[in-house]
């Protein structure tokens, strides 16, 4: 299974851009990578998906290097609602193979 | 939109108690999933199911069991709680393409057992 590192804690302002990185050093070549938003006493909520290169939506960019053993969820101009907890998750759910890992999270704190 | 729900928020049992966390998805998925969930270890899968009746052990499943008798619920059983136990329990839901779909996760259930 990928064993995911994340760091357990950043701290931002409004406005600015942040970018949390999660290692994931012996992905498998068919794991795909996943970010999720955890607010308190709720589900963690899917943000992005991708396998390789750059992925966009309305809320996050996520970037993987060719080598693919990290990944870097980047939220642009954040706010005081962006504070929670991130998590990326490493896995494959095809079939004769389901694995999926969670990293520990991040807990964003953005500041006003 | 997908709603999974978790049959109880908190909850407190005794030490050797017999306990059921109920999940319930009304999306058809075929795919549910019980993690627990402990400061510092971010969620750690305990069961998963891919069809009914159909299950897999994932990382952590020592002293738990699961049923899935219909699509729509999937139940994690402490067959004899104990307090290493204590923990937030979440469950999740997924449709089956085949590929990592998006999981869709309840509001999670805080056991603790005395």
């Amino acid at each position: 299974l990928a064993k995911t590192t994340q760091p357990i804690s950043m701290d931002s302002y409004e406005g600015q851009e942040v970018n949390i990185t999660c290692s994931h050093n012996n992905i498998a070549t068919n794991d795909y990578i996943t970010w999720y938003q955890q607010f308190p006493s709720q589900g963690p909520r899917f943000i992005i998906q991708g396998y390789k290169t750059k992925v966009t939506n309305e809320v996050a960019s996520l970037f993987i290097p060719a080598d693919r053993k990290s990944s870097t969820l980047s939220l642009p101009r954040v706010s005081l609602s962006d504070t929670a907890v991130y998590y990326c998750l490493v896995g494959d759910w095809g079939t004769g193979r389901r694995a999926l890992t969670f990293g520990s999270g991040t807990r964003l704190q953005v500041q006003p | 939109d997908v709603k999974v729900t978790q049959s109880s928020r908190y909850l407190v049992k005794r030490t050797g108690e017999k306990v059921f966390l109920e999940c319930v998805q009304d999306m058809d998925h075929e795919n549910m999933f019980w993690y627990r969930q402990d400061p510092g270890l971010g969620l750690r899968l305990i069961y998963f199911s891919y069809d009914v009746k159909m299950k897999e052990k994932g990382d952590i499943p020592e002293g738990y069991s699961v049923s899935r008798e219909k699509k729509e619920r999937f139940s994690l059983i402490l067959e004899s709680a104990s307090t290493n136990q204590t923990s937030m329990y979440l469950c999740a839901s997924s449709l089956s393409s085949g590929s990592v779909d998006e999981q869709y996760f309840g509001p999670g259930t805080r056991l603790t057992v005395t």
